[in-house]
């Protein structure tokens, strides 16, 4: 069984450039989720897509970043413009369900720097 | 406001030996544990989780113990492998929102030979 890919796994821009990661998540999972790690943190929930709809978005900074998941397989999240304090991994996970506990499965994560 | 704490950053032990790692929480609402396991350059990989029924769950050389009252878990490895060096992530979750995971900032554990 395939994991959740994502792309790319690295990436270097100026600042106030934009930039976009791309993710598949596992085939069958309707629950979708982007986490942001910075340097020495945990991840932490950005947004969570149950099929199309983001149901938690609450922790996305709405002024500069923007998410979308089309037909409720693949999702891209953007930043325009990207900040220096935007340089973190970019982690997608998906998971069976948005409703029983169970596992979350995480990609590689994208590594933005920002200079 | 950190709700989930992992207090060492770092652990070392012998190979062969237990290793224990420790994870703290404040919100009472979570009743769903995980721990995540992660090498360099990669993604977090589940490795067990506990919900908050049971005081005890084994999977293998891994087991992680949770005390309610004291709002604590730990995972016991036994015995440690080299290949268990990695960061240790413990996650909370509340049942029924939607699987957001709450981490802490993870615990480096190096299996030495």
């Amino acid at each position: 069984e395939a994991g959740v890919v994502q792309s790319p796994r690295y990436k270097i821009i100026e600042k106030k450039q934009p930039v976009a990661f791309w993710c598949n998540p596992i085939s069958g999972h309707n629950t979708l989720y982007w986490y942001r790690q910075n340097l020495g943190q945990g991840p932490e929930l950005l947004i969570r897509y149950e099929n199309e709809e983001a149901v938690d978005d609450s922790q996305l900074p709405k002024d500069r970043f923007s998410a979308e998941r089309l037909k409720g397989v693949d999702s891209t999240l953007k930043i325009q413009p990207a900040e220096l304090g935007d340089s973190a991994v970019y982690l997608c996970a998906s998971s069976s369900s948005g409703t029983m506990n169970t596992e979350a499965f995480f990609g590689q994560g994208t590594r933005l720097t920002v200079v | 406001d950190q709700q989930v704490k992992q207090n060492s950053p770092s652990l070392s032990v012998q190979e062969g030996r237990i290793s224990i790692l420790n994870c703290d929480y404040t919100n009472s609402m979570f009743d769903y544990f995980l721990w995540y396991k992660k090498y360099p350059a990669e993604g977090p990989t589940f490795l067990i989780s506990i919900s908050s029924i049971k005081d005890k769950n084994e999977d293998g050389r891994f087991t992680v113990f949770l005390n309610k009252s004291a709002k604590h878990l730990s995972l016991h490895i036994v015995p440690s492998q080299p290949g268990d060096s990695a960061v240790y992530f413990c996650a909370a979750t509340i049942t029924g929102g939607g699987n957001k995971l709450t981490f802490g900032t993870g615990t480096q554990l190096k299996v030495e030979l």
